[in-house]
């Protein structure tokens, strides 16, 4: 049951250029999303978030975007920089008893 | 690095088995959560442990236990192992325990099951 999903396994980029990351969400209940960006061999860590009662939340060079009438939100990383090449989970939650996660998204920066 | 451990790094064992995943979680958080990557999924939320009480059950198996110690390190115990159960294991801590809060991940515990 894939509550949670981001449709594109991997995106490339150019360095300087803008990432879009989405993912898409069916569970109407979902006040809460996250991103998490992972790096090999290490556990993700905690990017950004925004709750429901937003559509916007920025903080450096990640902006995240949310369009609750079409369950939908996105990561912009604005410049990419190959640092950033990592893979990407957005997570929904509605509530303690339910957090779920994307498959992720795999995001190269090339220079 | 988050300040959340896991021990060990790898495990590899058999068929029917059982092991257990340590966790402690960062200096001051009373929370622990844990979680399962399967190769090409994203993490599975498990369970979480609130100051050695269970808050939340996600997708965690019957054959799969965990505890929170009054110390507040946590383990994740798997048995009747399966194949399918090969993943890395994530445990992650926060201060308070609401799904809100920052989620500090430790590097993850490899499991291969042959």
């Amino acid at each position: 049951d894939q509550q949670v999903k981001q449709n594109s396994p991997s995106l490339s980029v150019q360095e300087g250029r803008i990432s879009i990351l989405n993912c898409d969400y069916t569970n109407s209940m979902f006040d809460y999303f996250l991103w998490y960006k992972k790096y090999p061999a290490e556990g993700p860590t905690f990017l950004i978030s925004i709750s429901s009662i937003k559509d916007k939340n920025e903080d450096g060079r990640f902006t995240v975007f949310l369009n609750k009438s079409a369950k939908h939100l996105s990561l912009h990383i604005v410049p990419s920089q190959p640092g950033d090449s990592a893979v990407y989970f957005c997570a929904a939650s509605a509530g303690i008893d339910d957090m779920r996660f994307g498959a992720g998204t795999r995001l190269t920066v090339k220079p | 690095d988050s300040g959340v451990t896991q021990t060990p790094k790898h495990l590899i064992t058999a068929t029917g088995q059982r092991v257990t995943l340590r966790c402690s979680p960062r200096s001051g958080d009373l929370s622990v959560y844990w979680y399962q990557q399967s190769l090409d999924q994203g993490l599975q939320f498990l369970i979480q442990y609130y100051n050695g009480e269970e808050r939340a059950k996600g997708n965690i198996l019957e054959r799969f236990s965990a505890q929170q110690f009054p110390d507040l390190h946590s383990e994740l115990n798997l048995s009747s192992l399966e194949l399918g159960d090969s993943a890395l294991y994530f445990c992650a801590s926060t201060t308070s325990g609401g799904w809100a809060d920052t989620q500090y991940f430790g590097p993850g515990t490899r499991l291969t099951v042959l």
